[in-house]
């Protein structure tokens, strides 16, 4: 089955410590891997994606993540987090042969503090 | 970059009645427009596909005859929430697709009393 795994529903962090946020996926097709955040009352505004070629991707604000296909992983990274990053974060994919649909992640709500 | 408007922002509405949500591509024309639905605290899940020209795709479990998508125009589809009711209480985000990537509108959000 085709899937995607955010296991940590919050993360709390202080202010200009480094953080992960962890996202796996289950799939049997070829991925585009995609990391989201999400401001209250807000839509999404895409961080940063993977579609091929290097596996380490670097977004805005920051951010990085790392497409490791052993592992099935797609962990998003930033070395010194701020309290403006607190917000609610998705992890996203589309499988290959869904057309454009993408499958979200339950999401991590990243608590930044001082 | 891309940017998707969806109108209005905040609706409240009364039980029975029907709303419509309307979703804009502002800059660049989306053959394929998504409709998804977020509760609170919770992750978005996709309602439909909404596609110029046809009728949508809804995804499994979702009423096609209670929300009614329509994609006229290669910039606008409008999701219809026919006889809402309390539980119809949601985020209700859209997205436009521009080549490989989805823009997501700033959401909905729909009170039903």
């Amino acid at each position: 089955a085709q899937s995607v795994t955010q296991l940590d529903s919050q993360v709390p962090v202080f202010e200009e410590a480094p953080v992960e946020l962890r996202c796996n996926y289950s799939s049997s097709v070829s991925v585009y891997l995609f990391w989201y955040v999400q401001y209250p009352n807000q839509g999404l505004q895409l961080l940063l994606k993977y579609l091929s070629g290097s596996t380490l991707v670097k977004g805005i604000n920051g951010f990085e993540a790392e497409f490791n296909k052993s592992q099935t992983s797609f962990h998003l990274r930033k070395p010194s987090v701020h309290i403006s990053d607190t917000a609610e974060y998705f992890c996203a994919v589309r499988f290959t042969g869904t057309a454009s649909k993408l499958t979200f992640g339950t999401g991590t709500r990243l608590q930044v503090t001082l | 970059g891309a940017v998707v408007s969806q109108h209005p922002s905040r609706v409240i509405c009364k039980s029975g009645t029907s709303v419509k949500i309307e979703c804009r591509s502002l800059d660049f024309q989306a053959t394929t427009m998504f409709w998804y639905r977020q509760f609170p605290k919770q992750s978005l899940m996709l309602m439909a596909t909404s596609n110029e020209g046809s009728k949508a795709t809804y995804e499994q479990g979702v009423e096609k005859d209670k929300f009614l998508i329509n994609h006229a125009s290669l910039t606008l589809s409008t999701l219809t929430v026919t006889s809402a009711h309390p539980e119809d209480s949601s985020f209700y985000i859209c997205s436009a697709q521009d080549r490989s990537e989805q823009y997501f509108g700033p959401g909905t959000r729909l009170t039903v009393t």
